[in-house]
């Protein structure tokens, strides 16, 4: 059974990096049918999208974030992460990866979502 | 970007009761519209890609329709584990975008 497992800080100071990775698990990142990616949530708000990338290192970011993102992917730890430059308070969110289906881009398993706070 | 714009935002059902949430798109997306449920403090969970195709694992009581700009999700009788917040995502283009969700509480 695939996983996807998040690691990383759940706080952050103002104009720091928040860094984020996603293991995956039960299943190889180098997958032609699918693509990772980031996805977050503000508290009590809706989902955003924020970038995906192939285990190649294409990527497709959130035109509303990509000057501040960076997506990798490290295929011999099977994981990719997550870089957010210059946070303020507006980048707090429940932060989610998620696999792609390349198909229909569809996401269809998640990670168990992690809590990033910014505050100093 | 594409605005997704779900109807209503909340709303208030019994067990048994036939559940549909509308979802618009702002262009025409074709049928690249997904449905996620999203119960508090979990992931988002994938019950229906492709406008109506059913993931695996879905209940039956699940069904989507829909194409172009004007989508539906129906939940033909709900059942206890069904009270949860709804999305609806387009990924016909991006930057993919959500709806706003729609809340389905307990009458």
């Amino acid at each position: 059974q695939l996983q996807l497992q998040q690691s990383g800080p759940g706080l952050v100071k103002p104009s720091e990096t928040l860094s984020l990775t996603c293991t995956v698990s039960g299943g190889s990142i180098n997958t032609t049918s699918y693509y990772w990616g980031w996805i977050r949530q503000p508290p009590g708000k809706g989902l955003e999208w924020i970038g995906t990338i192939y285990y190649t290192g294409g990527t497709y970011y959130n035109p509303s974030l990509k000057s501040r993102v960076t997506i990798s992917v490290d295929t011999s730890k099977n994981h990719f992460s997550l870089k957010v430059y210059s946070v303020t308070a507006a980048d707090t969110a429940v932060y989610y990866c998620a696999r792609h289906f390349s198909s229909s881009w569809y996401s269809d398993y998640w990670g168990q979502g992690t809590l990033v706070t910014v505050s100093s | 970007d594409i605005q997704m714009t779900q109807s209503p935002s909340s709303l208030s059902a019994s067990v048994g009761d036939r559940v549909t949430i509308t979802c618009r798109a702002s262009q025409s997306i074709s049928n690249y519209l997904n449905w996620y449920q999203q119960e508090p403090g979990k992931a988002p969970k994938l019950l229906i890609y492709g406008a109506s195709t059913l993931q695996s694992g879905v209940p039956s009581r699940f069904s989507g329709n829909g194409f172009g700009t004007d989508f539906t999700l129906t939940i033909s009788s709900l059942q206890p584990e069904d009270f949860a917040t709804y999305y609806c995502q387009q990924t016909y283009t991006t930057p993919w975008t959500f709806g706003q969700g729609t809340k389905v509480e307990i009458k």
